[in-house]
């Protein structure tokens, strides 16, 4: 059965830092990985799609980098900033099942 | 506007009584889904349909039940089975197939019990 574990659980950094997020997964059969922000009490907001055939995908201040082989992605965060702040939740796919969520990575950003 | 809509936002519910959750999408998506979300637990799938008139349980349907009349709504009842039905509760919806599969999720309902 996939697993999917983010480390760490809650990261703080200084306003301007560039951060990584990691996300790791048990079984390297993905169709795609997803990342997506949450903000408290609302909704999921998706950032990244990463099919398995690419290796990084890139939406303004993020990139994310895939290495399907080894079971993990990580979420680059370039010049962070306090609306930054949210819960980063990656999640993956394998064939029409439903995605698998890790259980997130609360990121503060400190002004 | 093309999106997921769930409503309501908060929802109160009364010892052993059933309550329904809406989920709307208007992005033609087969699929659709119900998470449940409690602090320090990620998310667990409650049950999905990848096509009207057929969904499958996931990992924590006991207690909810669901049906897929149309393909754009998939509402969820709470029944008042679920002996712990405090939660935030997700709906999402993406395409089927190999690409092009991203995931699109609803604002959440809150339902507290009373």
């Amino acid at each position: 059965k996939q697993e999917v574990t983010q480390i760490p659980a809650a990261l703080s950094v200084p306003e301007g830092e560039n951060l990584v997020l990691n996300c790791s997964f048990t079984d390297s059969a993905i169709y795609n990985l997803q990342w997506f922000r949450q903000d408290p009490g609302k909704g999921l907001t998706s950032l990244l799609l990463i099919q398995s055939s690419q290796r990084e995908q890139t939406s303004g201040r993020l990139n994310a980098s895939l290495d399907k082989s080894s079971g993990r992605s990580t979420l680059y965060i370039a010049a962070s900033q306090p609306g930054d702040s949210a819960t980063y939740l990656c999640a993956v796919k394998q064939g029409n099942t439903p995605l698998v969520f890790g259980k997130g990575t609360r990121l503060s950003v400190i002004a | 506007d093309g999106g997921i809509t769930q409503s309501p936002k908060y929802l109160f519910r009364k010892e052993g009584q059933n309550v329904t959750l809406s989920c709307e999408q208007n992005l033609n998506h087969d699929a659709m889904y119900w998470y449940r979300q409690d602090p320090g637990q990620g998310l667990r799938l409650i049950y999905y349909s990848q096509i009207v008139n057929d969904f499958q349980k996931g990992d924590i349907a006991e207690g909810y039940s669901v049906s897929r009349e149309k393909k754009e709504s998939f509402p969820l009842t709470v029944t008042s089975a679920q002996k712990n039905p405090t939660a935030f509760y997700l709906c999402a919806s993406s395409r089927q197939g190999r690409t092009y599969t991203e995931a699109f999720f609803g604002q959440g309902t809150r339902l507290t019990v009373v």
